[in-house]
């Protein structure tokens, strides 16, 4: 069965305080592998596709990276702006997105 | 916002009455797909649509159905709403089932079954 777990559930940092999220999935045929920001009373935002284990994309203070059974969210000396909940999709054969359960992120200054 | 737009954004409602959410888009994508949000079960799917009167069920699709009879109109149906079914609906839209094309989310609609 095609699945996607997020960890942690919840991640507290202080302004500047460097951590990582992580994605575990599995999936028969993995097509790309989605990240999301999801602001509070928004539908998600696209942030990153990856397509194959190895491969690495930056945007601003977030790296994205991929193996071949997970994926991290790195997020560099973050601010109070970076707070959000980020979601993490598999795309199945077929096309559809199967997302995890979200990492809510909140940044204190 | 990009060209997607789902309405009402808030709902209140009686159990056991008929509800349809609506999601429209201008960017003449042809792959539509309604999703729930609910805390502890992130995104599910409910049904998606590949075309016009083209549609396919998702993971969680009783109590629902769906009609795309215009390429820029997908409807979400709940014929007797249920407390369960109170959730945060997301429409999205996408160009292509290649990963090359996103999905770009509407903002949501608030359903709230009383």
């Amino acid at each position: 069965e095609d699945q996607v777990t997020q960890s942690p559930e919840a991640l507290r940092l202080q302004e500047g305080e460097s951590s990582s999220l992580n994605c575990s999935y599995t999936v028969s045929g993995l097509r790309g592998l989605f990240w999301y920001r999801q602001d509070p009373g928004k539908g998600p935002e696209f942030l990153f596709t990856l397509y194959s284990a190895g491969e690495e994309k930056e945007k601003e203070r977030l790296k994205a990276t991929l193996t071949k059974k997970e994926s991290f969210l790195h997020i560099t000396a973050p601010k109070p702006e970076d707070s959000a909940t980020y979601l993490c999709a598999v795309q199945a054969p077929g096309g559809k997105l199967i997302f995890g359960q979200g990492t809510e992120l909140s940044v204190k200054p | 916002d990009a060209g997607i737009t789902q309405s009402p954004r808030h709902k209140v409602t009686e159990t056991g009455t008929p509800v349809t959410l609506r999601c429209h888009q201008t960017e003449n994508h042809r792959y539509m797909y309604w999703y729930r949000q609910d805390p502890g079960h992130g995104l599910r799917l409910i049904h998606y649509s590949y075309g016009v009167k083209d549609t396919d069920k998702g993971e969680v699709s009783d109590g629902y159905s769906v009609s795309r009879s215009k390429t820029e109109d997908f409807l979400l149906t709940l014929e007797s709403a249920t407390s369960s079914q109170t959730s945060v609906y997301f429409c999205a839209i996408s160009e292509s089932t290649s990963p090359n094309y996103g999905y770009t989310f509407g903002s949501g609609t608030r359903l709230t079954v009383v």
